[in-house]
């Protein structure tokens, strides 16, 4: 069966400081993977998305990138942390012929 | 463009009773499929039920089932027999045939009370 594994659970930073996030999948080959940010009792928003190794569709224009180095590996990136970048962080991946998408345990961070 | 709405912010519902939360979509796509998506305290998303428009019949899962009116494009949820668990965000999702992305609603809080 598939699963999904995201880690840090959960990451305090400071200000300015860099992030790495990482989500990777087992049990199945050539997922397309996504990133979601969602703020305190809000819904998601899409971050990244990628079909296959680097290959990355960035959905809102901000100071976070995604990469793909393996096929089923995605890291959301920061290079300096601001305080707006407060969040949960959920992965989720989806298969080629289904078109629902399930979804890692997440990552909360606070910038401080 | 396509839009998710869900109208209720918060519900709330006595322990094995029945709730139906709603969820209306405006889309142009004739091929499309919906899904409705649950996020307890632990906030891990878990899939609950999804409808391809292409089919007639209201999909169902134990206690789960939806009331699919494609003409009217709502997609409701219906949850019987309550239970404590149930307690959580519900998000109702879409996604036309040929995206790869889901477009989502708000949520909705839904409490169980014992």
């Amino acid at each position: 069966s598939q699963t999904i594994h995201q880690w840090p659970a959960t990451l305090v930073q400071p200000v300015g400081s860099p992030l790495s996030l990482e989500c990777t999948v087992e049990g199945t080959s050539n997922p397309n993977l996504y990133w979601y940010r969602q703020a305190a009792g809000r819904g998601l928003q899409l971050l990244f998305y990628s079909i296959g190794i680097d290959q990355i569709s960035s959905e809102v224009p901000q100071n976070l990138s995604a990469s793909r180095p393996q096929d089923r590996q995605f890291i959301l990136s920061s290079k300096k942390l601001l305080l707006s970048d407060s969040g949960f962080y959920l992965c989720a991946w989806s298969g080629r012929g289904n078109y629902e998408q399930y979804f890692g345990p997440g990552t909360r961070l606070t910038v401080t | 463009a396509q839009t998710v709405t869900q109208s209720q912010p918060e519900m709330s519902v006595q322990e094995a009773e029945t709730v139906t939360l709603s969820c209306t979509y405006d889309t142009s796509e004739n091929n499309y499929y919906l899904f409705w998506y649950k996020q307890p305290p632990s906030r891990q998303m878990i899939l609950v039920i999804r409808q391809e428009a292409y089919k007639q019949q209201n999909a169902t899962e134990n206690r789960f089932s939806v009331n699919f009116q494609k003409a009217a494009k709502s997609f409701s949820l219906k949850i019987s027999d309550s239970q404590l668990g149930d307690t959580a965000m519900y998000f109702c999702a879409f996604r036309a045939g040929n995206n790869r992305k889901l477009i989502w609603g708000l949520g909705t809080s839904l409490a169980v009370n014992p």
